[in-house]
């Protein structure tokens, strides 16, 4: 079964900053997916970024990357320049490419704090 | 488009009392999720399904039921509820296997409190 671990419970960056975000993740398949979901005091569920295991390049989405290390089973979340509306829960998430369920394996999340 | 809608978005029951969540998308989405969202525990999937008429149990099923009677609907419900069910809920959908790059899409969730 596949298993994903944030190990930081909570983090905290000044604004304007660069904060990393990590994520690790164990499995025995090939091709899969990952997500990056942020979480903000409203509760919704935003997806943030996504990469695909079979693509080599990390993927970006303006100010949030990823630093994507399949032999490693990492992927890690950078945001730069980070702003008062980046504070708020980030799941890291796994998805099988096969397989009949299709569903999200969720890490535990990290906090994200934004200090002025 | 409203996406994924849940109903009702709080409730607070008392122990051994029934009652149904909602959950609607209007994105003609074949997979559609339950998971429920406890602190320092992530999301962790209840119940799941891959079609309309079709239901299969995720990591945590018991204590719930589900049913997927039309395409559009999933509905999960708690015949006898206990404390341990106090939780946050979400609803997901997402298109079919052949689409597994695509996000899901998630409601807004619903905060459950039994007493």
């Amino acid at each position: 079964a596949q298993t994903v671990t944030q190990s930081q419970p909570e983090m905290s960056v000044q604004e304007a900053e660069t904060v990393t975000l990590s994520c690790t993740y164990d499995t025995s398949e090939s091709d899969y997916y990952l997500f990056w979901y942020k979480q903000p005091p409203s509760r919704q569920m935003i997806l943030v970024i996504r990469q695909e295991a079979y693509k080599q390049q990390n993927a970006t989405e303006n100010r949030f990357s990823v630093n994507f290390q399949k032999a490693a089973k990492s992927f890690s979340l950078k945001i730069s320049d980070s702003q008062l509306g980046d504070a708020a829960m980030y799941f890291c998430a796994y998805r099988s490419v096969g397989g009949s369920q299709g569903n999200l394996i969720f890490g535990k999340g990290t906090k994200l704090s934004v200090k002025p | 488009n409203a996406g994924v809608t849940q109903t009702p978005k709080f409730r607070v029951l008392k122990t051994g009392q029934s009652m149904t969540l909602l959950c609607a998308q209007d994105m003609n989405h074949e997979y559609m999720y339950w998971y429920r969202q406890d602190p320092g525990m992530g999301l962790r999937l209840i119940h799941y399904s891959v079609g309309e008429g079709t239901t299969a149990k995720g990591e945590v099923p018991d204590g719930y039921n589900v049913s997927r009677l039309k395409k559009q609907n999933f509905l999960l419900g708690l015949e006898s509820a206990a404390p341990s069910q106090t939780s946050v809920y979400f609803c997901a959908s997402s298109p079919s296997r052949g689409y597994s790059n695509q996000p899901q899409h998630f409601g807004d969730g619903t905060r459950l409190s039994i007493l």
